[in-house]
């Protein structure tokens, strides 16, 4: 079993639609908890950033943490089409980068 | 600020040639990383440096693997021979101490590469 499940998708959406992604965890050290945006033939980018459980809101964007439920999730509202990329979740039990696992990525696809 | 330049953007090679991937982190980061992305396994960390010293390498998957970083503006990851289970994308990636608190990396966009 990996250590963070993520579904691949894609999953297609409406301009306009809220949208859900997710990802859960069997590691119950993991504290820190980041969501990545990567475009097509692109480098992935940092999107959020949250530490232990519980919400943060960045304009259209909401992380949540279930650290209970071993469960993260990004919300993201008004969809766009140029939200279209693929999400990753990332997150670790310390800070700095060497155990920073990565979520193997949900395509998103958001249709005019 | 141009960012994290990778190169080659592509590279296609045969089974048991040398391959070498080249990046140049932003100016004024002091650590770099070298990630492996599959659609399987994901975003893995193979090296990461700190002030141009390899720090964690336990990433490499085998002797096959060497990265190098001669000063603070390039860092080469070779492959030596490659194989086809080598085939992925390769990222690049750098950070300051300001930005690693938020977990910050700014990515590279990285090299596909193809070993028939």
């Amino acid at each position: 079993q990996k250590e963070v499940e993520q579904d691949p998708g894609p999953l297609s959406v409406p301009e306009g639609a809220i949208v859900s992604l997710n990802c859960t965890y069997s590691n119950s050290a993991f504290q820190y908890f980041m969501w990545y945006r990567q475009y097509s033939r692109k480098g992935p980018e940092l999107l959020m950033y949250t530490y232990s459980s519980g919400n943060k809101e960045d304009g259209r964007f909401t992380a949540q943490v279930d650290k209970s439920s071993k469960y993260i999730s990004l919300f993201i509202r008004d969809s766009q089409p140029s939200d279209s990329a693929t999400y990753l979740c990332a997150m670790s039990a310390y800070t700095g980068f060497q155990k920073l696992v990565f979520g193997t990525g949900t395509r998103l696809l958001v249709s005019p | 600020d141009a960012g994290v330049i990778q190169s080659p953007r592509h590279e296609v090679t045969e089974m048991g040639q040398e391959v070498t991937l080249r990046c140049k982190p932003i100016s004024g980061h002091d650590y770099l990383f070298w990630y492996r992305q599959t659609m399987m396994r994901g975003l893995e960390l193979l090296i990461y440096f700190n002030n141009n010293v390899p720090i964690d390498d336990s990433g490499m998957p085998e002797d096959r693997f060497s990265a190098k970083m001669p000063n603070a503006s390039f860092s080469t990851l070779k492959i030596q021979p490659s194989e086809p289970r080598d085939s992925a994308v390769y990222f690049c990636a750098s950070t300051s101490d300001r930005d690693a608190t938020n977990e910050k990396l700014f990515f590279g966009s990285g090299t596909q590469l193809s070993v028939l």
